[in-house]
């Protein structure tokens, strides 16, 4: 199995500008995950999906981040505006079940000039 | 806030030596898992352990999970410089309402050739 793919993988933008961090779950897995890691609050979950279905979006720090799975194989999250204070890595990931191991992608450096 | 609490924060050894690390919880968990986050690339589950079982083993690793102390700790025995990485330990809580994984802070391990 490929894993989780994630593109870009880096990815550099001027404030203002909307930015979209994709992702390929691993086939058959049900759940699917948005990280956000930075050094001064680690990892941090963002929303999760089960079924395509966004489950759990508390973690997203404001209406200018919206996330989107409108299939099994592909999700999306946007940032836009982005803001300097975005710059972080995000991870996707996903899992066949709540209690079952995660499986991440690589994530996307995501810096915001 | 942080379910886990790993300790120490960051970590050099000698190869050949052991490397402890533990993490601290503080509501009930249906199961613990370790994780490991090489530089640059998303993190790789290394071990789950359920909260009714002590101790577990896999090749170097061995995870202890005491429950009465909402603690847990890994040990990687004679450790290798591919060893050196971070260590996060992550949390699903005790009859998870959607609640998903709590990730910690994470160990940084340097393990010197």
């Amino acid at each position: 199995d490929a894993g989780v793919i994630q593109s870009p993988r880096h990815e550099v933008t001027e404030m203002g500008q909307e930015v979209t961090l994709r992702c390929k779950p691993i086939s058959g897995h049900d759940y699917l995950f948005w990280y956000r890691q930075t050094m001064m609050r680690g990892l941090e979950l963002l929303i999760y999906f089960n079924n395509n279905v966004p489950i759990d979006d508390s973690g997203m720090p404001e209406d200018r981040f919206s996330a989107k799975m409108p299939n099994a194989s592909f999700s999306t999250l946007k940032i836009q505006p982005s803001e300097p204070r975005d710059s972080a890595v995000y991870f996707c990931a996903s899992t066949l079940s709540p209690s079952a191991p995660q499986h991440f992608g690589d994530g996307t450096r995501l810096s915001i000039l | 806030s942080q379910q886990g609490e790993e300790d120490p924060q960051a970590l050099s050894i000698q190869e050949g030596e052991n490397a402890t690390m533990n993490c601290s919880y503080k509501t009930s968990i249906n199961n613990l898992q370790w994780y490991r986050q090489n530089s640059g690339r998303g993190l790789v589950h290394l071990i789950l352990i359920r909260s009714n079982e002590r101790e577990k083993h896999s090749g170097r690793l061995r995870v202890t999970l005491d429950t009465s102390k909402k603690s847990s700790s890994l040990l990687i025995t004679a450790s290798r410089a591919a060893d050196t990485a971070s260590y996060f330990c992550a949390t699903e809580p005790y009859n998870n309402a959607g609640n998903m994984l709590t990730f910690g802070g994470g160990t940084r391990l340097m393990v010197k050739p």
